[in-house]
């Protein structure tokens, strides 16, 4: 089985700056994705960025980029330039085939 | 359609009830999964089906939770006996295929047995 671990139960930024969240995970499949969802108060779940742990290229989605060190099992998100929407809960996930395993969430504030 | 939609989006029974939760995926996805999601925790998986195939369930947490997708379609999850714990997040999401990477979220059931 695969496990995901955020260790940042909470975290706070100021609009306009950048904030990372940590996530590791442990798995012993080679062939794997890795995944942000966005969880905003309406709690739908909206997939933010992904990465397939092949490439070794982190992925990035406009302000969205990911930090990828497959060695270490860590796949960080950082948001640029922090916007009052960005303000939810964020989950880190993984697949394997038709299994998902996600994090117990980093709740993310945007100070104005 | 448009998207996954679940119904209904709240349910509250009292304790030993039986409820039923319904899942209506975007129409041409293959796969269907079921998660229960606590209060303040990521989505736990329950089960998936490929079509009307359920090859993995093993996620539901007992045998009162049992799940349906009879004509590989629309799915139901059915909780017999509700106790408090099964007080969750119930969310569904569809994929197009077996293995594939994307997937789609419904709006969620917001259960509480009381």
């Amino acid at each position: 089985a695969q496990t995901v671990t955020q260790s940042q139960p909470e975290m706070s930024v100021q609009e306009a700056e950048t904030v990372t969240l940590s996530c590791t995970y442990d798995t012993s499949e080679s062939d794997y994705y890795l995944f942000w969802y966005k969880q905003p108060p309406s709690r739908q779940m909206i997939l933010v960025i992904r990465q397939e742990a092949y490439k070794q290229q982190n992925a990035t989605e406009n302000r969205f980029s990911v930090n990828f060190q497959k060695a270490a099992k860590s796949f960080s998100l950082k948001i640029s330039d922090s916007q009052l929407g960005d303000a939810a809960m964020y989950f880190c996930a993984t697949n394997t085939g038709n299994q998902f395993y996600f994090g117990t969430g980093t709740s993310l504030t945007v100070i104005p | 359609g448009a998207g996954v939609s679940q119904s209904p989006r709240y349910k509250v029974t009292k304790r030993g009830q039986d409820v039923t939760l319904r899942c209506d995926p975007i129409s041409s996805h293959a796969t269907l999964y079921w998660y229960q999601q606590a209060l303040g925790q990521g989505p736990e998986f329950l089960t998936y089906f490929n079509y009307e195939a359920q090859p993995d369930k093993s996620g539901l947490p007992s045998d009162r939770f049992s799940a349906e997708r009879p004509e590989g379609s629309i799915s139901t999850l059915t909780i017999q006996r509700t106790e408090q714990r099964d007080s969750a997040m119930y969310r569904c999401a569809s994929s197009p295929r077996a293995g594939s990477n994307e997937q789609y979220f419904g709006p969620g059931t917001r259960l509480t047995v009381t």
